[in-house]
């Protein structure tokens, strides 16, 4: 079975900083995409950005970046100028087999002011 | 369209009882998944349909969980006998099922069984 690891319960960051969240999956599976999802505090889940692994080139969405490392099963997000509006749970997913989403347990990211 | 759609948001209920929820997925959309997401994890994956076909069911999904979508458009989730360990939020998400499948979440209806 896919598994997909964010090792980072909660992190914080200042406003205007910049900050990375970690995950981490395991996969047979060589053509695939990976997606990072936003989770505000009571509001629905949003794409914040997608990677396809076939794909040498890291995603970037504005602020939001990727560091994508196929070989290590790596899946990093970065966040530049964070702002009070990202403070959100953040998953990381992989989607099974091209469709079921297996998710990380998740990073709660609080942005101070 | 103004995207995916669940019904009712919030449901408290008494232990025992059957609840049921409704999705309404974005139009044209011919995957609907329905996920499981208790408080502070990451959503677990129930079940999906392809229009109206249910694929693939989780092994969370006991058998007193039912899901159907009639007609390959809105699609409802019960759960009979409702136990406290049901309690959860119930995410409901549609995709095209083409390309890179990108999967649109409702908010979600939050089941407290009491």
């Amino acid at each position: 079975a896919q598994t997909v690891t964010q090792s980072q319960p909660e992190m914080s960051v200042q406003e205007a900083e910049t900050v990375t969240l970690s995950c981490t999956y395991d996969t047979s599976e060589n053509n695939y995409y990976l997606f990072w999802y936003k989770q505000p505090p009571s509001r629905q889940m949003i794409l914040v950005i997608r990677q396809e692994a076939y794909k040498q080139q890291n995603a970037t969405e504005n602020r939001f970046s990727v560091n994508f490392q196929k070989a290590a099963k790596s899946f990093s997000l970065k966040i530049s100028d964070s702002q009070l509006g990202d403070t959100a749970m953040y998953f990381c997913a992989f989607p099974e087999y091209g469709n079921k989403l297996v998710f990380g347990a998740g990073t709660i990211l609080r942005v101070k002011s | 369209d103004t995207g995916v759609s669940q019904d009712p948001r919030h449901k408290i209920t008494k232990r025992g009882q059957n609840v049921t929820f409704r999705c309404d997925p974005i139009s044209e959309h011919n995957r609907l998944y329905w996920y499981r997401q208790t408080l502070g994890q990451g959503p677990e994956f129930l079940t999906y349909f392809q229009n109206e076909a249910q694929l693939e069911k989780s092994r969370l999904l006991s058998d007193r969980f039912s899901a159907e979508r009639p007609k390959g458009s809105f699609s409802t989730l019960e759960i009979q006998r409702t136990e406290q360990g049901d309690s959860a939020m119930y995410l409901c998400a549609s995709s095209q099922g083409t390309g890179v499948d990108e999967q649109y979440f409702g908010p979600g209806t939050r089941l407290t069984v009491t």
